[in-house]
């Protein structure tokens, strides 16, 4: 089973980017076909899916009249990553990264620790 | 988008009783939901997937049933370890999750 280990900052300011890194180990993120998720816990609230990517590159989000995540992959490093632009309060939440993966429905086998951040000037 | 109903919000048992969780979709869209089982201060941790397939080191006092708009977690004889909060999910055009029941002691 793969592990993934998430690094980022904690607090990010109003309208600043939030940038977020998930490091895969124990297994490749070019083998299988996986879909490189992110997801997000607003504070008491339930689980919220952003998008994912896949190890080709193809990408699929949220819709969202604000959307404003984008999703990358470095193979080399073996690691991706999100990115979400002019953060409001309404982003902070708790961040998870995860391994999803396709059988007669999807889902996320491996989870990231978890990155709270918080958006507060 | 699909919605996902849990219930009940929270179900109140103890050590060696059974518990059933309920997670009814707002329309009928797969015969597959999944659950996650999540622990204060820790990520989710998939239990079952496929409706009724234990993933990878959970034991076989959980179970999961169920087809259409109506799904079932059932886990047989609770242990002291299995009070956290449940979720399903399920994916239309993208993955949602319910909103989670809250299985305490």
């Amino acid at each position: 089973q793969a592990q993934l280990q998430q690094s980022g900052p904690g607090l990010v300011k109003p309208s600043q980017t939030l940038s977020l890194t998930c490091t895969v180990s124990g297994a490749s993120i070019t083998s299988g076909d996986h879909q490189w998720t992110w997801l997000r816990q607003p504070p008491g609230k339930g689980l919220e899916w952003i998008g994912h990517i896949t190890n080709s590159g193809s990408t699929f989000y949220k819709p969202s009249p604000n959307s404003r995540p984008r999703i990358s992959i470095d193979t080399s490093e073996n690691q991706f990553s999100l990115t979400l632009t002019y953060v409001t309060a309404a982003d902070t939440a708790l961040y998870y990264c995860a391994r999803g993966r396709w059988s007669g429905e999807l889902s996320f086998d491996s989870w990231g620790q978890g990155t709270l951040v918080t958006v507060s000037s | 988008e699909i919605v996902l109903t849990q219930s009940p919000a929270t179900l109140s048992l103890s050590p060696g009783e059974r518990a059933t969780l309920s997670c009814r979709a707002s329309q009928s869209v797969s015969n597959y939901v999944v659950w996650y089982q999540q622990k204060p201060g820790q990520a989710p941790r998939l239990l079952i997937y496929d409706t009724s397939k234990r993933a990878t080191g959970i034991p076989a006092r959980f179970s999961g049933s169920g087809s259409g708009t109506d799904f079932t977690l059932t886990i047989s004889r609770l242990e002291p370890e299995d009070f956290a909060v449940y979720y399903c999910q399920q994916r239309t055009s993208w993955p949602v999750f319910g909103q989670g029941t809250k299985l305490e002691i």
